[in-house]
């Protein structure tokens, strides 16, 4: 079954709107990555999360993991015709080998 | 170089046909996956190799049969494979296991 839930699915924004996408589990994770796909392409590594509460930031993108470590979201501020994609999340259980990816949002941004 | 290679880029074969895809890395990674993409769907994992073993098969059919000649090579072996295996097949490394995982460009499968 669905390990790592995200939504939404589709986001259709205009070009200096905001983005947010949510990552749930129903466990407990003990890191959660970020990747971002454009289309036509491969996943490439954004961040990763390990702490509770734990906030980064990559210029316009922020990155967040829940205090519980059972959500995460990515929030990305005036979006840029450059941010179109698929960000996938990927989390991990504690005692588990692998990396669940979430089912991705991809993004269109119109200019 | 955070580069993995991944050839060929594009594969076509009966489903009678034999085929290998490679991928290879230089980074000293000791870690390195197999996962199978289809469109508008995230990837999936199909093997894990940790130090040359395998440790992680996700039950993945035995026409696929994976290779790790040594730390900077993976193999995926085809054989009879059927046209829902069709897809787009990444490669991926990473420092340890459940490191940061980089991934090649991928080899866009075709099964007739």
């Amino acid at each position: 079954g669905q390990q790592v839930m995200q939504i939404p699915q589709y986001q259709h924004v205009q070009e200096g709107e905001d983005f947010t996408t949510y990552c749930n589990s129903s466990t407990t994770l003990s890191n959660i990555q970020w990747y971002k796909q454009r289309p036509g392409g491969h996943p490439v590594f954004l961040i990763q999360l390990v702490k509770s509460g734990e906030v980064k930031k990559q210029k316009r993108l922020t990155f967040q993991f829940g205090e519980a470590k059972k959500n995460s979201s990515l929030h990305i501020t005036a979006t840029q015709t450059t941010d179109v994609g698929t960000y996938f999340c990927a989390g991990r259980r504690y005692n588990f080998n692998k990396f669940y990816f979430g089912s991705g949002t991809k993004l269109n941004v119109k200019p | 170089d955070t580069e993995v290679t991944q050839t060929p880029k594009h594969l076509v074969m009966g489903m009678t046909n034999k085929k290998s895809l490679k991928c290879e890395q230089h980074m000293g990674h000791r870690a390195m996956y197999w996962y199978k993409q289809k469109a508008k769907k995230p990837p999936e994992l199909m093997f894990v190799y940790s130090y040359e073993k395998l440790s992680i098969n996700e039950s993945v059919p035995s026409r696929f049969s994976p290779e790790c000649p040594n730390s900077s090579l993976l193999n995926l072996h085809l054989h009879a494979l059927q046209p829902e295996d069709s897809a787009l097949y990444l490669c991926a490394s990473s420092q340890a296991g459940l490191g940061i995982q980089y991934f090649g460009a991928g080899t866009r499968l075709s099964v007739l």
